[in-house]
C-alpha cells in the first residue's frame, strides 16, 4: 500500500527565513503529487500539484515543490516565510488514474514575526 | 468557483441520535468524498463516490453510511455514534476520480458525547 512521510512534525522559523519541508512517498507505479496547506481555523487549501512535466512546480503564495523521482520525494520550499504562513502543511499522492489520495502526517510550521 | 460547502458547520450528538452531515458542490464534478480528520492528524479517505456510485468504502462501520442523491450532493449518515468518532468530516470534490485536483469543504467538527 502507497505511504506519505514528511519527516518533520513541527518547523519554528523566523520571518525571512527559507523553508524546505521534506516528503518522500513510496508506491512503485506513477504517481500524482500534492500539497495542501490548513490555517488554522480553515479548510484545506491546494498550494500545488504535480501530474507531470517540469518536475520543479510553482504554487501559491510563493510556494515550490521539486520532484525527484529517483529519491521518491517532493519537498515544499519557500525561500523567505512570512507570520502569515504559519499553518499546517500536508503531503498528499494518489496512483496515477486513481484519485485514492493518501495524506502524510503533516507538518506544522509556525513563523515568528 | 472552486467552493465545496458543508453544513452544519458544527454538530453534538448523543450516542443514540441519528443525524446527517451534508455537502455540496456545484462544479459539475462527478466524483465526491468524505474524509475523517482527527486532531493534529492528516484526513483519512472513508468513502469515495464517481457518478452517484460507491466505488470505494476504506472499511468503515456501518454506523457511517453515506449517499449520493446527485450529483451535486453528498450526504453522510450517522446513527449509534461512538464518543472517538468525534472528529472533522471534510467532503471533497473532483472532476472525476481520475488524476484531478480534490477540493475541500471547511468540514463539519462532529462531537460525539
Amino acid at each position: 500500500a502507497q505511504s506519505v512521510s514528511q519527516h518533520n512534525h513541527h518547523v519554528i522559523l523566523s520571518e525571512a527565513a527559507s523553508l524546505e519541508l521534506g516528503c518522500n512517498y513510496s508506491y512503485g507505479g506513477t504517481v500524482n503529487l500534492f500539497w495542501y496547506v490548513q490555517y488554522p481555523g480553515q479548510h484545506l487549501q491546494l498550494l500545488l500539484k504535480y501530474f507531470s512535466g517540469d518536475p520543479l512546480v510553482k504554487g501559491i503564495k510563493g510556494f515550490e515543490a521539486e520532484f525527484i523521482k529517483s529519491k521518491f520525494s517532493f519537498n515544499l520550499r519557500k525561500p523567505s516565510v512570512q507570520w502569515s504562513d504559519t499553518a499546517e502543511y500536508f503531503c498528499a499522492v494518489n496512483p496515477y488514474n486513481n484519485n485514492d489520495m493518501r495524506f502524510g502526517a503533516g507538518t506544522r510550521l509556525t513563523v515568528k514575526p | 468557483d472552486t467552493e465545496v460547502t458543508q453544513t452544519p458547520k458544527h454538530l453534538v450528538m448523543g450516542m443514540t441520535n441519528k443525524k446527517s452531515l451534508k455537502c455540496e458542490q456545484h462544479m459539475g464534478h462527478r466524483a465526491m468524498y468524505w474524509y475523517k480528520q482527527k486532531a493534529k492528524k492528516p484526513p483519512e479517505l472513508m468513502f469515495v463516490y464517481s457518478y452517484e456510485k460507491l466505488s470505494i468504502n476504506e472499511s468503515v462501520p456501518s454506523r457511517f453510511s453515506p449517499e449520493c442523491p446527485n450529483s451535486s450532493l453528498l450526504n453522510l449518515h450517522l446513527h449509534a455514534l461512538q464518543p472517538e468518532d468525534s472528529a472533522l468530516y471534510l467532503c471533497a470534490s473532483s472532476q472525476d476520480r481520475t488524476e484531478d485536483t480534490q477540493y475541500f469543504g471547511p468540514g463539519t467538527r462532529l462531537t460525539v458525547l
